[in-house]
């Protein structure tokens, strides 16, 4: 099945750790996305990409850093400087051939600092 | 910053009304997508307007864009109990600057739908 698959769905990180959440997706999608989600709130977009090893930082970059080294996946690390992680982070990709197109979402993974 | 800013923030009908949502946002755009999502899941695309549409459907969805106000809005007929979800408005940033291919979000309105 195709689809962008998120992992973990829960993950726990202690304070001044950094932690990496997984994103893949097998859709053959050129661009890819990281949100944040805190609750009640709308999504705030923290780095995107379009091609491989190329990255854009988005409006709340800070204390977050990506890779893009494949097509299929884009990781994110939450590094010890952000200083609020506690959120739901959501994945999206598309396909890119100038736009006009939608974006899949991954099913998100809720970071819980304890 | 984000560029769609969604209104109402919460709305409440009974089944079979219908549902009507805003957005609005502050530069230019390539297209506009309205998505769902229900509680701690991911989003679901429903529908996409480019910028030189004024209106599309697609099942009970009516969506309206107008460019010279920036402003869009989201119409749900005939609500069920099951549209009870938050409805996000985006918006696709156009070719020809830096943030070409960039897709930002609104606050989301969320709505629910009273058997």
């Amino acid at each position: 099945d195709g689809g962008i698959t998120q992992s973990p769905k829960y993950l726990f990180r202690k304070e001044g750790q950094n932690v990496t959440l997984s994103c893949e997706q097998n859709l053959n999608h050129d661009a890819m996305y990281w949100y944040r989600q805190d609750p009640g709130q709308g999504l705030r977009l923290i780095y995107y990409s379009q091609i491989v090893n190329d990255f854009q930082k988005g409006d709340i970059a800070e204390g977050y850093s990506v890779s893009r080294e494949k097509k299929e996946s884009f990781p994110l690390t939450v590094t010890s400087a952000q200083k609020n992680p506690t959120a739901f982070y959501l994945c999206a990709s598309r396909y890119y051939g100038g736009g006009n197109t939608e974006a899949f979402f991954g099913q998100g993974t809720r970071l819980t600092v304890v | 910053s984000q560029q769609g800013e969604e209104d109402p923030q919460a709305l409440s009908i009974q089944e079979g009304e219908n549902a009507t949502m805003n957005c609005s946002y502050k530069t230019s755009i390539n297209n506009l997508q309205w998505y769902r999502q229900n509680s701690g899941r991911g989003l679901v695309h429903l529908i996409l307007i480019r910028s030189n549409e004024r209106e599309k459907h697609s099942g009970r969805l009516r969506v309206t864009l107008d460019t010279s106000k920036k402003s869009s809005s989201l119409l749900i007929t005939a609500s069920r109990a099951a549209d009870t979800a938050s409805y996000f408005c985006a918006t696709d940033w156009p070719a020809g600057g830096t943030s070409y291919g960039k897709l930002t979000f609104g606050q989301g309105t969320i709505l629910t739908v009273h058997p």
